[in-house]
């Protein structure tokens, strides 16, 4: 089956280790996103990219990094920058554009740092 | 800009009774707007979309939306709730290029027995 898949789903580190997750993803989607969710605060977006090779800033993207070497995969790390890294995130693709099409999303990783 | 509102962080209802989860946005052009819903340590799913076709969409598991633009409202109903329908809920807008979604805050609807 099609899908999104995202690992580990929890994942703990000590405050000052950058932290990479994965995403992965078979749908043959161009696009993928990087969200991050915090209780009552809805998703916000880190990044996202279009296109292979090609990546851009969301909302929230300082303390983060992402490359998108290859259509399938859309890792995020989590660098010692970020001030409060411990969330839940979601990665998310979509064919085309989001007017017409609706995301896909994985099952998330939940991070925790202390 | 666009935002998006949701009105009820909370919501709780009997089993059998009628679903009702407020959203309100803005948006400078006419919008797409999406319901999303999460169950625990989940990802989201979509519920239901609507891109200026019909004003009264309808999605899955017997829910359905009503676009009205003159109250900038995107309210999700369902008739009578099922206790599988506890999870929380999010009203969505899409920008005009489709390159951005803002999130609503969420609605966590509760169903008791």
């Amino acid at each position: 089956d099609g899908g999104i898949t995202q690992s580990p789903k929890y994942l703990f580190r000590k405050e000052g280790q950058n932290v990479t997750l994965s995403c992965e993803q078979n749908l043959n989607h161009d696009a993928m996103y990087w969200y991050r969710q915090d209780p009552g605060q809805g998703l916000r977006l880190i990044y996202y990219s279009q296109i292979v090779n090609d990546f851009q800033k969301g909302d929230i993207a300082e303390g983060y990094s992402v490359s998108r070497e290859k259509k399938e995969s859309f890792p995020l790390t989590v660098t010692s920058a970020q001030k409060n890294p411990t969330a839940f995130y979601l990665c998310a693709s979509s064919s085309n554009q989001l007017s017409n099409s609706p995301l896909h999303f994985g099952n998330g990783t939940r991070l925790t740092v202390t | 800009a666009q935002s998006v509102t949701q009105l009820d962080s909370h919501v709780s209802v009997s089993e059998g009774t009628p679903v009702l989860l407020r959203c309100n946005y803005s948006s400078s052009y006419s919008p797409s707007l999406f319901w999303y819903v999460q169950h625990p340590n989940k990802g989201l799913q979509l519920l239901l979309k609507y891109t200026s076709a019909a004003t009264l969409v309808k999605g899955i598991n017997g829910f359905e939306a009503e676009f009205k633009k003159s109250e900038t409202s995107f309210h999700l109903t369902k008739p009578s709730a099922h206790m599988s329908d506890a999870a929380e809920y999010f009203c969505v807008v899409s920008d005009n290029a489709g390159n951005m979604l803002t999130f609503g805050g969420g609605t966590r609807l509760m169903v008791k027995p």
